[in-house]
């Protein structure tokens, strides 16, 4: 039984370099997060899609992050140009129709030097 | 502008003791709370939950207590193990699915023997 499958699980780049983090939501799940932890700000939302398409977005820190969903089964997760600040555990969580609670992946740890 | 607040970064508690953590929200509009638990290099896991009709949800060891008009609620863990060690997440919605989760910073607990 797959849960939330993410990709890389770390990645370690240079200031300026595109990231593209990718996640797959557990088969037949309708609604989709992308969280931030750090340790100021815990598990901070960034964005979810609802049936692959955005419903709130308010938490992408700025225009430098982007996020997408062209199907049921991917969404990505894009920072270009990387910044040092944007250092952190970034999850993808999925969520079924009729129910509340949130499934995680294992989380991607990025590290921009 | 953090809606859900955890007070206490750590907590350390004896084997066999209670472990009660604390989590506070500013919105009186959030109507489904829950607690996550999250072990190193893993993604979150659901814990137990409880809706704002209710004042107490009861799973094995684990009781979640709500006190709406303080807006607080609380997780007690009876009678603490050393595997419960884990970082645990407060976290609220608005409504019961296909809505955002906001989670607090989460405090870290550690039981020793």
């Amino acid at each position: 039984d797959a849960g939330v499958i993410q990709s890389p699980r770390h990645e370690v780049t240079e200031m300026g370099q595109e990231v593209t983090l990718r996640c797959k939501p557990i088969s037949g799940h309708n609604s989709l997060f992308w969280y931030r932890q750090t340790m100021m700000r815990g598990l901070e939302l960034l964005i979810y899609f609802n049936n692959n398409v955005p419903i709130d977005d308010s938490g992408m820190p700025e225009d430098r992050f982007s996020a997408k969903m062209p199907n049921a089964s991917f969404s990505t997760l894009k920072i270009q140009p990387s910044e040092p600040r944007d250092s952190a555990v970034y999850f993808c969580a999925s969520q079924g129709e009729n129910t509340g609670e949130l499934f995680f992946g294992e989380g991607s740890r990025l590290t921009v030097l | 502008d953090q809606q859900v607040k955890q007070n206490s970064p750590s907590l350390s508690v004896q084997e066999g003791r209670i472990s009660i953590l604390n989590c506070d929200y500013t919105n009186s509009m959030f109507d489904y709370f829950l607690w996550y638990k999250k072990y190193p290099a893993e993604g979150p896991t659901f814990l137990i939950s409880i809706s704002s009709i209710k004042d107490k949800n009861e799973d094995g060891r684990f009781t979640v207590f709500l006190n709406k008009s303080a807006k607080h609620l609380s997780l007690h863990i009876v009678p603490s193990q050393p595997g419960d060690s884990a970082v645990y997440f407060c976290a609220a919605s608005l409504t019961y699915n296909t809505d955002k989760l906001i989670f607090g910073t989460g405090t870290r607990l550690q039981v020793f023997p």
